[in-house]
């Protein structure tokens, strides 16, 4: 049973837009949340991570959102640019798990021109 | 330069056939880990290390077997592969305390036929 929930496979926008991935849990025991970027026939790299006692996490273009409430957890990506077409993956980890990294399923950001 | 190498990149061979996937990390991490990735399901955690000898169970481990004799060496052992072991394979590693993000691999694509 995934416990980090992806929902949405793909996501196109254009360039300049903002890209909004979105992320949901379930289990209440994670305290850390972080997004990794895929490129094709390479391994994931860590991109912004968000600790549960913060609601907002900044990096540059971007914005990570956590409302530990409903369980969900969204990625901003302002403004897009085509080298952000990658596969994003959101991942979790706990308190009651350490050492164990659960991931979504993925979405796949294609920005177009 | 920081790195995760594993060894074979790519790897085709016969059920029931023992193999070794190496996986090696020259930025002395304490963690470090093995994830398949298979289409709609993400990253699954395959087993994971917190320091040398001590290793534990991630999500999927049947069929696998992991040791951490050394800490920059984590190899992934497949002592009978079957068709369902058939994936992409990434291992990765990150530090211990305050653990963050993990750095990974570049991938090693496995087929068993």
């Amino acid at each position: 049973d995934q416990q980090v929930k992806q929902n949405s496979p793909s996501l196109s926008v254009q360039e300049g837009r903002i890209s909004i991935l979105n992320c949901d849990y379930t289990n209440s025991m994670f305290d850390y949340f972080l997004w990794y970027k895929k490129y094709p026939a390479e391994g994931p790299t860590f991109l912004i991570s968000i600790s549960s006692i913060k609601d907002k996490n900044e990096d540059g273009r971007f914005t990570v959102f956590l409302n530990k409430s409903a369980k969900h957890l969204s990625l901003h990506i302002v403004p897009s640019q085509p080298g952000d077409s990658a596969v994003y993956f959101c991942a979790a980890s706990g308190t009651d798990s350490w050492g164990k990294l659960q991931f979504g399923a993925g979405t796949q950001v294609v920005v177009t021109p | 330069e920081a790195q995760v190498t594993q060894n074979p990149r790519y790897l085709i061979t016969v059920t029931g056939k023992k193999l070794t996937v190496t996986c090696s990390q020259n930025m002395n991490h304490e963690y470090m880990s093995w994830y398949r990735q298979d289409p709609g399901l993400g990253l699954r955690q395959i087993y994971y290390s917190m320091n040398v000898e001590v290793t534990d169970k991630g999500d999927v481990p049947e069929g696998y077997k992991v040791s951490r004799k050394e800490k920059r060496n984590f190899p992934l052992i497949l002592e009978s592969p079957s068709p369902n072991q058939t994936s992409l394979y990434f291992c990765a590693s990150g530090p211990y305390r305050g653990y963050t993000e993990a750095f990974f691999g570049q991938g090693t694509r496995l087929t068993v036929v």
